[in-house]
């Protein structure tokens, strides 16, 4: 099975601090994903990367960035927190596209963060 | 700009009662139609892919259908533990290399004992 893990479950952070999100996955996947979810908004791509040192941006890319140094991690920061970042942020990741063998994304159990 | 509509945003039902989640969807060619379960404070749980039009994947009680425009996901006698958040996304062909999934705000099912 796929496994993702997030480095932390819950987070509360102050307004202005930088905040770094890890994700680790142990599938050799190529592909891996931020996102973050908030109530009636759904699950909006914030920066994704396809290879290690590669990155691209997403949907809602304003106020983080990103690194990805080897290829089992991904990390999401956030340069200066600011209390509308307060979200669930969901790691994904997937391996070479392609059917049969499908191009779902598997996902990390989220971390809640609260910016105060 | 690619789209996903779910409904309804909330479902009750006793348990045993069979019903069926629907996902509308527009997209500029489509290159798959995912469904996931998400239970409270957790991370999706990946269900089913579907790739083309008549296309149909079942597990348990859960049975997911697809047509050019729309996905159900019929619930057959559910149980109380089928109870929790189904999503919807679908990636665009034109996003291949891309990997952009679009999500649905997903269905919030509540299976009455």
């Amino acid at each position: 099975d796929v496994k993702v893990t997030q480095s932390s479950r819950y987070l509360v952070k102050r307004t202005g601090e930088k905040v770094f999100l890890e994700c680790v996955q142990d599938m050799d996947h190529e592909n891996m994903f931020w996102y973050r979810q908030d109530p009636g908004l759904g699950l909006r791509l914030i920066y994704f990367s396809y290879d290690v040192k590669m990155k691209e941006k997403g949907d809602i890319p304003e106020g983080y960035s990103v690194s990805r140094e080897k290829k089992e991690r991904f990390s999401l920061i956030l340069e200066s927190a600011s209390t509308n970042q307060t979200s669930m942020y969901l790691c994904a990741s997937r391996g070479t596209s392609g059917r049969p063998r499908g191009n779902e994304q598997f996902f990390g159990p989220g971390t809640r963060l609260t910016v105060l | 700009e690619d789209q996903v509509t779910q409904s309804p945003e909330a479902l009750r039902l006793q348990e045993g009662e069979s019903s069926s989640l629907n996902c509308s969807y527009t997209v500029s060619g489509l290159r798959g139609l995912f469904w996931y379960r998400q239970d409270p404070g957790k991370g999706p749980e990946f269900l089913f892919t579907l790739y083309s039009a008549g296309e149909e994947k079942e597990k348990e009680r859960l049975k997911a259908t697809l047509t050019k425009k729309e996905s159900f996901l019929h619930i057959t006698a559910p149980k109380p533990e089928d109870s929790a958040t189904y999503l919807c996304a679908v990636q665009a062909a034109s996003n291949f290399g891309n990997e952009k999934l679009t999500f649905g705000t997903g269905t919030r099912l509540t299976i009455i004992p």
